[in-house]
């Protein structure tokens, strides 16, 4: 399959910094990118949605001045969390499509923990 | 809110077939089923889709009732690597909405 990175890892950060989160899809264009969120032993909540060039869509309860995206390019989406606090430690995944109605290929995540 | 129904875990013994099961009783003429899986601290793997037929790669086969009200995952010969929580989603060309999927053990 599709191949999507994630970057960095793992990152810990202090309260009230940003965090910026790169996902990149490696051997296909993506037109569209996804943001997810998962808390432990919870399932993968879907925060927004981007396409290239255009601003992203944000699912309801999700900040969009807190949660920055950017899709800047066929291959390249990033998040930024601004201001970080406890409560938004979490692991964050991105997804890559290409044409539309294709399968989502998922990066491997990154784990934020803020302290 | 996620479309489907699945049973919060199921066991199965290593070399024999797994077969998970899904209701999407709600489904729309145009929307797809996927199912993803995934261990541990990682990001969601794709197995497969499908919209009508019955379908079979590498991994797994899909099959799909002729109602389209449910599916079922088939792996053929469940290893232990395949431990991981399985989910179904309906989605069309959009957003995918995960639900809280099945965990599946495969026990030695």
């Amino acid at each position: 399959g599709a191949v999507v990175s994630q970057h960095p890892s793992r990152v810990i950060c202090k309260s009230g910094t940003s965090v910026k989160i790169e996902c990149r899809s490696l051997d296909f264009q993506a037109t569209t990118m996804f943001w997810y969120r998962q808390f432990p032993k919870k399932s993968l909540m879907l925060m927004a949605t981007s396409n290239e060039g255009s601003k992203a869509t944000y699912e309801q309860g999700v900040e969009k001045d807190k949660f920055l995206i950017n899709h800047a390019s066929l291959t390249l989406s990033t998040l930024t969390v601004t201001s970080a606090h406890p409560e938004d430690s979490s692991f964050y995944i991105c997804s890559a499509r290409g044409l539309a109605g294709s399968e989502q290929y998922f990066g491997p995540g990154t784990r934020l923990t803020v302290t | 809110d996620a479309k489907t129904t699945q049973p919060p875990s199921m066991d199965c013994a290593e070399g024999r077939a797994a077969n998970l099961p899904c209701n999407h009783s709600t489904i729309s003429g145009n929307e797809y089923v996927y199912w993803y899986r995934q261990i541990h601290s990682q990001g969601p793997q794709y197995i497969i889709h499908g919209l009508k037929n019955n379908e079979t790669n590498e991994m797994a086969s899909l099959i799909i009732t002729e109602d389209r009200k449910s599916s079922t995952l088939i792996l053929p010969h469940a290893t232990l690597r395949d431990t991981a929580v399985y989910y179904c989603i309906v989605g069309g060309s959009e957003k995918l909405v995960f639900g809280k999927g099945m965990k599946l053990t495969v026990n030695p």
